[in-house]
């Protein structure tokens, strides 16, 4: 089956710098890749995902980027904010008999201080 | 609208009982998901529901575990004879199930669950 690693575990950034997390996923198939943040007890939210058939997405100061031969993708965050720190978690999918199901990374704390 | 609502939030059970995880999905979402969250770890994929049927229950460590969908709303997780490394964070997921789970899903807050 499939399998997401993902780097690094945590994250410290102070505010106004930019933050970059990576992942790579082990099955080719995969063609769904979302990105989730998690603030503290609270349950996953989707921030930003990105198909096989695109290199880049951008959303306001969020950006995936990927790459299908290396098998990896990551997620760049922007002019950092203390919100942004949360846990975040990469996923990749494979659409197989009619429905996919999601391989989450480990998950990564991202820790911006002011 | 309301989210995704899971009951209870937290859980305190003995080893050895049986326990049952609720999970209210937004309306209208037909895809459900339950998902397994242990202390530093990522999200372990637990089973998956479209409509009342479930086509992928891979996740589901054991056959002490088992879900169960009905009315293609209301989702319930049950756990027989508990053990200690079945304490985790158990999340519950829908989704509009219009994209075979590529689309987004909804969390709830989850069931925090620990087994004596």
């Amino acid at each position: 089956g499939e399998n997401v690693e993902q780097h690094p575990s945590t994250l410290s950034v102070q505010e106004g710098d930019s933050a970059v997390i990576k992942c790579t996923y082990s099955d080719s198939a995969s063609n769904y890749f979302p990105w989730y943040k998690q603030e503290l007890g609270k349950g996953p939210q989707l921030i930003i995902d990105i198909r096989s058939n695109v290199g880049e997405k951008k959303d306001q100061r969020i950006a995936v980027t990927l790459n299908k031969t290396a098998k990896h993708f990551s997620l760049h965050i922007t002019e950092t904010q203390p919100e942004d720190s949360a846990v975040y978690f990469c996923a990749a999918s494979i659409w197989d008999s009619g429905y996919s199901t999601l391989t989450f990374g480990k998950g990564t704390m991202l820790l911006v201080s002011p | 609208g309301a989210g995704v609502s899971q009951s209870p939030s937290n859980k305190v059970t003995e080893k050895g009982k049986d326990v049952e995880l609720r999970c209210d999905p937004i309306s209208g979402h037909t895809a459900l998901y339950w998902y397994r969250q242990s202390l530093g770890q990522g999200l372990e994929f637990l089973i998956y529901f479209q409509g009342n049927s479930a086509p992928d229950k891979s996740g589901l460590p054991s056959d002490r575990f088992s879900a169960e969908r009905t009315g293609g709303s209301v989702s319930t997780l049950t756990i027989q004879r508990t053990q200690q490394e079945d304490s985790a964070v158990y999340l519950c997921a829908s989704s509009f199930g219009t994209s075979g789970g590529q689309e987004t899903q909804y969390f709830g807050p989850g069931t925090r669950l620990l087994v004596l």
